[in-house]
């Protein structure tokens, strides 16, 4: 069974500094999900990715499948970027697994 | 609005009296899937579902039933709360394409105290 990893489990972060979080996780999977949980305690997903990186705004994700490592980055940290950050992936490697796995998350906080 | 609705957002009750919490998304997501919150723990997931009548478990389905009668809507019943399903849940869909699910949508959650 997947073992997913997240550190930092808390980070704190003066407001415009870089912020990394990273994720890794045990077996080989297609893909990685990246979630933001907001103070309010609503989910969003920010990201799916199965290779390389994505750009959404300030936000950068990137996956090493060989490596099975993935870092979310925040770039001019703001304090509306405070919440909980999630990686989550299959359970299972292999086609056809659709069991959710997730890491205990990030929380983290951006003081202005 | 594409939307993942959750109902009750807030239910408290006692033990032994059963209850269920409705989702139902308008995406026309394929997949449909439960998963409940803990300090500690983070997300677990409990039931999940590809389609119509296909429900599989995930890590924590003990105590819990779902079906899924129709493509829009994936209940979860507890038949029997106890006071260790205690927990804040969520509902989520999302598509499926090339044999794997898609970005997560995600219901508000609902915050469930069993006394």
């Amino acid at each position: 069974k997947n073992e997913v990893e997240q550190s930092p489990q808390n980070l704190t972060a003066q407001e415009g500094e870089f912020i990394t979080i990273n994720c890794s996780y045990s077996v080989g999977i297609s893909a990685l999900h990246w979630l933001q949980q907001h103070p309010g305690g609503g989910i969003v997903s920010l990201f799916m990715l199965s290779s390389g990186k994505k750009k959404h705004g300030r936000l950068i994700a990137t996956i090493n499948i060989q490596e099975k490592h993935s870092s979310l980055h925040i770039t001019a940290s703001h304090p509306r970027d405070s919440a909980v950050y999630i990686c989550a992936g299959p359970a299972y490697s292999g086609a056809g697994s659709y069991q959710l796995t997730f890491g205990k998350g990030t929380k983290l906080s951006v003081i202005p | 609005e594409a939307q993942v609705t959750q109902n009750p957002r807030y239910l408290i009750t006692v033990t032994g009296k059963k209850l269920t919490v409705t989702c139902s998304q308008n995406m026309n997501h394929e997949y449909m899937s439960w998963y409940r919150q803990d300090p500690g723990l983070g997300l677990r997931q409990i039931y999940y579902s590809m389609n119509v009548e296909v429900t599989d478990k995930g890590d924590v389905p003990e105590g819990y039933k779902v079906s899924r009668k129709e493509k829009r809507n994936f209940p979860l019943i507890l038949e029997s709360p106890s006071p260790n399903q205690t927990s804040l849940y969520f509902c989520a869909s999302s598509l499926v394409s090339g044999g794997y699910y898609n970005e997560q949508f995600f219901g508000p959650g609902t915050r469930l105290t069993v006394l």
